[in-house]
């Protein structure tokens, strides 16, 4: 299986700081990476497919970036409904995996 | 609106069976292949478990059925020989309509249902 590794798996922040997540796949995935958000207590959110393809409703402070191996979500200022945890995705190959997820607090 | 809501036992023995089904509103049913379950232990990350009735995800080695009725416009997932290592929250999960090859992604979710796996 293809392992995605987040990190950091933790940071704190504060509105309206801006904030990159890396997500590194165990080997080329091309660009098939999404990346998702959840709330505590909520299911999780669809943010970004393809690496870089903002989901209809997303803000534009979302962006995603990357191929092969390494990929980055970024947030350009951080708004309050921000502070989340965040997944990737790897849709390359069965079974498809998720990364461990990285948990994004209030400084 | 699409929306789906999952409904089951919390709470199973160990070696039995837990079952959960999803409801699906706003969006008819058609191939299992749109829709599928993954599942998050109590404080930890996501695992896909399954896709479909074809897709499973080997960790649960064979114990995973899914089946569709679309009379009822529902999905159903079976996972058998339970151990506490299948306590979670379960999530049943539409797929991204995308390219006919493309591998999922999940663009609706229920809010989920925790089961727990104790005597």
């Amino acid at each position: 299986a293809i392992r995605m590794t987040q990190s950091p798996s933790s940071l704190s922040a504060s509105t309206g700081d801006r904030v990159t997540i890396a997500c590194r796949a165990s080997l080329d995935i091309s660009n098939y990476v999404a990346w998702y958000q959840q709330r505590p207590g909520r299911a999780p959110k669809l943010l970004i497919s393809a690496a870089s393809t903002l989901q209809s409703g997303v803000p534009s402070r979302f962006s995603g970036s990357g191929s092969g191996t390494d990929f980055t979500l970024t947030i350009t200022s951080l708004q309050s409904e921000d502070f989340a945890t965040y997944y990737c995705q790897q849709y390359f190959s069965y079974p498809l995996t998720f990364g461990g997820g990285t948990k994004v607090e209030i400084k | 609106q699409v929306q789906l809501q999952e409904s089951g036992p919390g709470l199973v023995k160990p070696s039995e069976t837990l079952s959960l089904t999803c409801a699906v509103s706003g969006y008819s049913i058609t191939n299992t292949f749109q829709w599928g379950w993954i599942r998050q232990p109590p404080g930890k990350g996501l695992e896909w478990i399954g896709t479909g009735s074809t897709y499973h995800n080997p960790s649960l080695k064979g114990r995973v059925t899914l089946s569709l009725d679309t009379s009822k416009n529902q999905f159903s997932l079976r996972v058998t020989s339970v151990t506490a290592a299948d306590t979670a929250v379960y999530f049943c999960v539409r797929v991204r309509p995308a390219k006919q090859w493309e591998l999922p992604t999940f663009d609706y979710w229920g809010q989920g249902s925790l089961v727990t796996v104790s005597s």
